[in-house]
């Protein structure tokens, strides 16, 4: 399973865009990258998944970039409802294991 | 509504006392698997399923155990619980399809103090 890095804490004023970054050097070729999110007092929830290049969905977009060594969870025009812990997961189901690794993820905090 | 269930939300028992913590979900979904979440230390994988009768070991597995005898349960069981597994777990399901394994469903969470 490749190890992912992230920052610890992140502060946004509202209706900026954020950009959090999570490092993985040991990714393998077949993995893909998933970021969750988590509010305070709620179970992660799912938001974005990719392999390469670029990713966009209502909630988020993901760059990859081609040596996909890292990747960067863009939010943009965060609110104050964007206040939560946002995870990075690396790893290919099926590849081996199933076990799911999710490290200690970043708590973005956004300011009025 | 699509979603997955845990009980007790929240609680207090003593050491050696055991207990279980039940998860349900109802999306039909082959992989289940329950986390503990520690401040400070994210989300760690205790053990997970990926069927009936199948399951592996996470992350931090010592003094828990499983099992997985219906596809929606997947109960997580303390013989003897100890005070550093006060905590905050979750369960959490999800299709066993490729990359759709990693689009998992969390539950509320329960909320355990071993006193």
């Amino acid at each position: 399973l490749a190890k992912t890095t992230q920052p610890i804490s992140m502060d946004s004023y509202e209706g900026q865009e954020v950009n959090i970054t999570c490092s993985h050097n040991n990714i393998a070729t077949n993995d893909y990258i998933t970021w969750y999110q988590q509010f305070p007092s709620q179970g992660p929830r799912f938001i974005i998944q990719g392999y390469k290049t670029k990713v966009t969905n209502e909630v988020a977009s993901l760059f990859i970039p081609a040596d996909r060594k890292s990747s960067t969870l863009s939010l943009p025009r965060v609110s104050l409802s964007d206040t939560a812990v946002y995870y990075c997961l690396v790893g290919a189901p099926g590849a081996g294991s199933y076990q799911l690794t999710f490290g200690k993820g970043t708590k973005l905090s956004v300011i009025p | 509504e699509a979603q997955v269930t845990q009980n007790p939300r929240y609680l207090i028992t003593v050491t050696g006392k055991k207990l279980t913590v039940t998860c349900s979900q109802n999306m039909n979904h082959e992989y289940m698997s329950w986390y503990r979440q520690d401040p400070g230390l994210g989300l760690r994988q205790i053990y997970y399923s990926m069927n009936v009768e199948v399951t592996d070991k996470g992350d931090v597995p010592e003094g828990y155990k499983v099992s997985r005898k219906e596809k929606r349960n997947f109960p997580l069981i303390l013989e003897s619980p100890s005070p550093n597994q006060t905590s905050l777990y979750f369960c959490a399901s999800s299709p066993l399809s490729g990359t759709s394994t990693y689009e998992q469903y969390f539950g509320p969470g329960t909320r355990l103090t071993v006193t």
